[in-house]
């Protein structure tokens, strides 16, 4: 299966916004609005940040919200932080053989 | 709350097995209703799914890794493992042990935090 295909770096200013795109397929994003998407600082595990396309597990800010359109799921951050600077993965259901699929990951920089 | 320990050898001969096992505290395997799974990084690269296994022994697997993967748990010590044969150097990567919601609707919470498995002779 191919990964879902996310920018591979975005960067944006403190308390600036900025979006992060997930392109799939109609066999992964496209057919299932359920994407989760994941926070990883270097040389730690990812972290849940979005299930379900928009929902916020406790603990995870508000600043953080999902949405999605067609075959592109998206993540954004408002009020950028310099804690958020970090690699962010998209994660998709992609069928009944494949079961998950990951985006390549983008590198968010706060300048 | 939950967490999961990843444990095994830091090195492993190419042609051989990679055994990896995770130990889940905080919950009970055997509860059910979560899927336990296996995800590993390549150094500077993106997530990879491997796979999963349901209390009950039903696994899942990434079709291009399943013919040398193989998930187990075991309830009595609360642990899941992981068997990776016939490594490679392509097989270098730190190896993540997670908590899978499973299915359509599912999410990936928590992981561990990783194990870096180096395949060299």
């Amino acid at each position: 299966q191919s990964a879902l295909t996310q920018p591979a770096s975005v960067s944006g200013s403190p308390g600036q916004s900025i979006t992060i795109s997930c392109t799939g397929t109609s066999s992964d994003v496209g057919s299932y609005k359920l994407v989760s998407w994941y926070q990883q600082h270097p040389g730690k595990a990812p972290k849940l940040m979005i299930y379900e396309g928009s929902k916020r597990p406790s603990g995870v800010s508000n600043r953080f919200s999902g949405s999605k359109s067609g075959n592109t799921a998206s993540l954004t951050i408002s009020g950028l932080q310099a804690e958020d600077e970090a690699d962010y993965y998209c994660c998709s259901y992609a069928g009944s053989s494949t079961l998950r699929v990951f985006g390549g990951g983008t590198k968010l920089t706060v300048l | 709350q939950v967490q999961l320990q990843e444990s095994g050898p830091g090195l492993v001969k190419p042609s051989q097995t990679l055994s990896l096992t995770c130990t889940v505290s905080g919950g009970s395997i055997s509860s059910g209703g979560y899927y336990w799974s296996w995800i590993r990084q390549h150094p500077g690269k993106g997530l990879e799914w491997i796979g999963y296994i349901y209390y009950s022994g039903s696994t899942y697997y990434n079709p291009s890794l399943k013919s040398r993967v193989t998930i187990s748990v075991d309830m009595s010590t609360n642990q899941f493992s992981l068997k990776l044969s016939s490594v490679t150097v392509a097989d270098t990567a730190v190896y993540y042990c997670a908590r899978d919601t499973g299915g359509p609707m599912g999410w990936i919470d928590p992981w561990g935090q990783g194990t870096l498995v180096t395949v060299s002779s």
